[in-house]
């Protein structure tokens, strides 16, 4: 069975840092890529990152680009996401979810983790 | 940047057929993803390439797509249904990654 679990959500204040990690298991962690995805309070789903499967290739939205690192260790079956200069937008919950590449090549996601909550205020 | 339209939400009542849609300019050359997302839980896949059903996801949803338009039926639809729904999809190059607003079916 897939899993994939969230940490290290928490309260920051505005222009901090927050390091979140996702951890994975019941499948080869290696050979899919990996997205990190948002959900502001009440409002619908923003594709943040993804990561290609050895890490060599990251994708960013434009909302995070520059502030945002994507990055995997697949010794440790681990995902991260390290947020800098965050805002009050970036408040919301990130989902850490795995790739599989669609008949089209387009790169979605099939499995997703329950979700880490950031909530950036003074 | 690309976007993905749904309507914000549709209501029917059990045992009848929803139809959510999702309009995109790109829909003629990509194909639709669609996930379910009950109340504080994450979202989960139940339509993946237009109109195929990952394993466990009941037969009444159902997925299609013509021109630039996508839709997401439910037929029967039951109480259990009601959830917020999205839709997924790139741009014709594959790099502006999009999810639409989301619909709410409400199911009563």
């Amino acid at each position: 069975e897939v899993q994939l679990l969230e940490s290290g959500g928490g309260l920051v204040q505005p222009g901090g840092s927050l390091r979140l990690s996702c951890t994975a298991s019941g499948f080869t962690f290696g050979s899919h890529a990996m997205s990190w995805v948002r959900q502001a309070p009440g409002k619908g789903l923003e594709w943040v990152s993804g990561i290609s499967t050895r890490g060599g290739s990251t994708f960013y939205a434009d909302s995070v680009k520059g502030r945002f690192t994507i990055s995997r260790d697949n010794s440790k079956y681990t995902l991260n996401l390290q947020m800098n200069s965050l805002r009050a937008e970036d408040t919301a919950v990130y989902y850490c979810a795995r790739e599989v590449v669609g008949g089209d090549f387009t790169d979605y996601c099939d499995h997703w983790g329950q979700g880490a909550l950031v909530t950036v205020s003074s | 940047s690309y976007e993905l339209t749904q309507p914000p939400s549709v209501s029917v009542s059990p045992g009848q057929t929803a139809r959510i849609t999702c309009s995109g300019d790109a829909l003629p050359s990509k194909y639709a993803y669609w996930y379910q997302q009950k109340s504080g839980q994450a979202p989960v896949l139940v339509i993946y390439e237009d109109n195929k059903r990952p394993s466990g996801i009941p037969e009444r949803l159902s997925g299609s797509s013509s021109g630039t338009m996508a839709t997401l039926t439910i037929s029967g639809a039951q109480v259990e249904d009601e959830a917020d729904y999205y839709c997924y999809s790139t741009d014709s190059s594959g790099n502006d990654r999009v999810f639409g607003g989301g619909t709410k079916l409400t199911v009563l």
